[in-house]
C-alpha cells in the first residue's frame, strides 16, 4: 500500500530535549515536506527538499532542522523544542516538486512541549 | 504572496442535503487546486486534484470546480451523509513554489441525523 509513514504519532516532551519525528514514504517520490498545523493559522510549510540532498526552508523554519539522506526518509528535528513548538505535524510526498503532482499526507504527529 | 480563504469556517446541514464549500485564493498563476478531508486527530485525506488547465473533477458524490481566472473553487458534496461530518481543506500549489501547498484554514461540516 502506497503510503506516508510518521512516527510517533504522539509525542509529549520537555523543553530542551532534543527529538527526532521520521517519516518515511513508499512511493519512490522526490519531493518531501514538512507541514505544521495551529488553530486559526492553517497548515504551513516548515522545510521541504526537492530530493536527496537537497532541502530547503520553507515559511516557518526556526527551530527545526531536516536532513534527506535516502530518497524514502525525511525525518524532522527539533535540537532544543521550546513550547511554541506545540503542534501537529504533517509529513507529505509528492512524485516531484515541479508542483503539478497530487500530495500524500501521514497521518501526523501530535507534539506537546512542556 | 498566495493566501487562501475557505468560506463558511463551519456549516450544519440535516442528512440528505446537497451542500456547496467554498475556496478562493488570491493568485491565479496556480499548477493545480486540491481538496482534502482531516477527521479529528487524523491525517490528511486527498478528495480530488484539479490541474490548473481543468474546470472540474469528479469522485462519486463529491464534484469539484475550479475558475482559475477569478480565483476559485467549490467542492459539491451530494446528498450528504453523517460520516461526511469533517473538515474539508483547499490547498493551491502556486508557480515559482516548486510544491508547496498554500492551504485554507478549513471548513468544518457536520452532518445530523
Amino acid at each position: 500500500e502506497a503510503q506516508v509513514t510518521q512516527n510517533p504519532r504522539y509525542l509529549i516532551t520537555v523543553t530542551g530535549k532534543k527529538l527526532t519525528v521520521t517519516c518515511s514514504q513508499n512511493m519512490n517520490h522526490e519531493y518531501m515536506s514538512w507541514y505544521r498545523q495551529d488553530p486559526g493559522l492553517g497548515l504551513r510549510q516548515i522545510y521541504y527538499s526537492m530530493n536527496v540532498e537537497v532541502t530547503d526552508k520553507g515559511d516557518v523554519p526556526e527551530g527545526y532542522k531536516v536532513s534527506r539522506k535516502e530518497k524514502r526518509n525525511f525525518p524532522l528535528i527539533l535540537e532544543s523544542p521550546s513550547p511554541n513548538q506545540t503542534s501537529l505535524y504533517f509529513c507529505a510526498s509528492s512524485l516531484s516538486g515541479e508542483g503539478n503532482t497530487e500530495a500524500f499526507f501521514g497521518q501526523g504527529t501530535r507534539l506537546t512541549v512542556v | 504572496k498566495q493566501e487562501v480563504t475557505q468560506i463558511p469556517a463551519a456549516l450544519s446541514v440535516p442528512e440528505g442535503e446537497n451542500l456547496v464549500l467554498n475556496c478562493s485564493f488570491t493568485d491565479s498563476a496556480i499548477y493545480n487546486l486540491q481538496w482534502f478531508r482531516q477527521d479529528p486527530g487524523k491525517g490528511l485525506t486527498s478528495l480530488l486534484l484539479i490541474q490548473s488547465s481543468q474546470r472540474e473533477q469528479t469522485s462519486g458524490r463529491l464534484n469539484a470546480s475550479l475558475d482559475k481566472s477569478s480565483g476559485r473553487s467549490t467542492l459539491y458534496i451530494a446528498a450528504s451523509q453523517p460520516g461526511d461530518s469533517a473538515t474539508y481543506l483547499c490547498a493551491v500549489t502556486t508557480t515559482g513554489t516548486a510544491s508547496k501547498l498554500t492551504f485554507g484554514t478549513g471548513t468544518r461540516l457536520q452532518v445530523t441525523l
